[in-house]
């Protein structure tokens, strides 16, 4: 069965460095979404992405966050800068056009910021 | 903020038919229902979704009302590997998905 893979796993960063979490969804989607999971909190929707640009985004998606699909493969996020309130689990997704499907998520990088 | 209530949490014996609830009185007529579940820390599952009609597949079956304004998930023989938190999550085809504290279903042997 087709998978999202994301890597690294589980990632630990200083605060005030740049991170980018990697994902590859599945090959034949074109909907590209970053969720994130603060430890015992609900899942909550960063960005989706289609056709190479922001489809949208919520408030938590600000200025230091950033997405890109830089080949025909893998999708990233990009956090310029974190803080310690950026700890948590960052799950990828992948949807067909109309998803009708469902949305496909991978495993998550857990990061930890210290 | 998610547009459906379940509740917090159920008990399932082993073996048995699990029947998580879930109401969505404002759904729109253009809006799925879909189920996920999470088990431990791990991404999202995929389960089921219906727009009005009565689904099953190998996992689940999904019974919508006739008014549409509530649904139930089925389990038909909960396993211990069925332990996990329920999201049920009304929305659009390809937009993103909303979720609420959904239902924590412990399946006991």
């Amino acid at each position: 069965e087709p998978e999202v893979t994301q890597t690294p796993s589980h990632q630990v960063t200083q605060m005030g460095q740049e991170v980018i979490l990697r994902c590859v969804p599945i090959s034949n989607h074109l909907y590209f979404y970053w969720y994130r999971q603060i430890l015992g909190q609900k899942v909550e929707f960063l960005v989706s992405f289609y056709n190479n640009e922001i489809s949208e985004k919520s408030e938590i998606f600000d200025d230091q966050f950033s997405v890109e699909r830089p080949d025909g493969s893998n999708f990233t996020l990009k956090i310029r800068s974190t803080k310690l309130e950026d700890s948590a689990m960052y799950f990828c997704a992948s949807s067909t056009p109309t998803g009708t499907l469902g949305y496909t998520f991978g495993s998550g990088t857990r990061l930890t910021v210290v | 903020d998610a547009k459906t209530t379940q509740p917090p949490s159920m008990d399932c014996a082993e073996g048995r038919a699990a029947n998580l609830p879930c109401n969505h009185s404002t759904i729109s007529g253009n809006e799925y229902v879909y189920w996920y579940r999470q088990i431990h820390s791990q991404g999202p599952q995929y389960i089921i979704h219906g727009l009005k009609n009565n689904e099953t597949n190998e996992m689940a079956s999904l019974i919508i009302t006739e008014d549409r304004k509530s649904s139930t998930l089925i389990l038909p023989h909960a396993t211990l590997r069925d332990t996990a938190v329920y999201y049920c999550i009304v929305n659009n085809a390809g937009n993103m998905l909303t979720f609420g504290g959904g239902t924590r279903l412990m399946v006991k042997p």
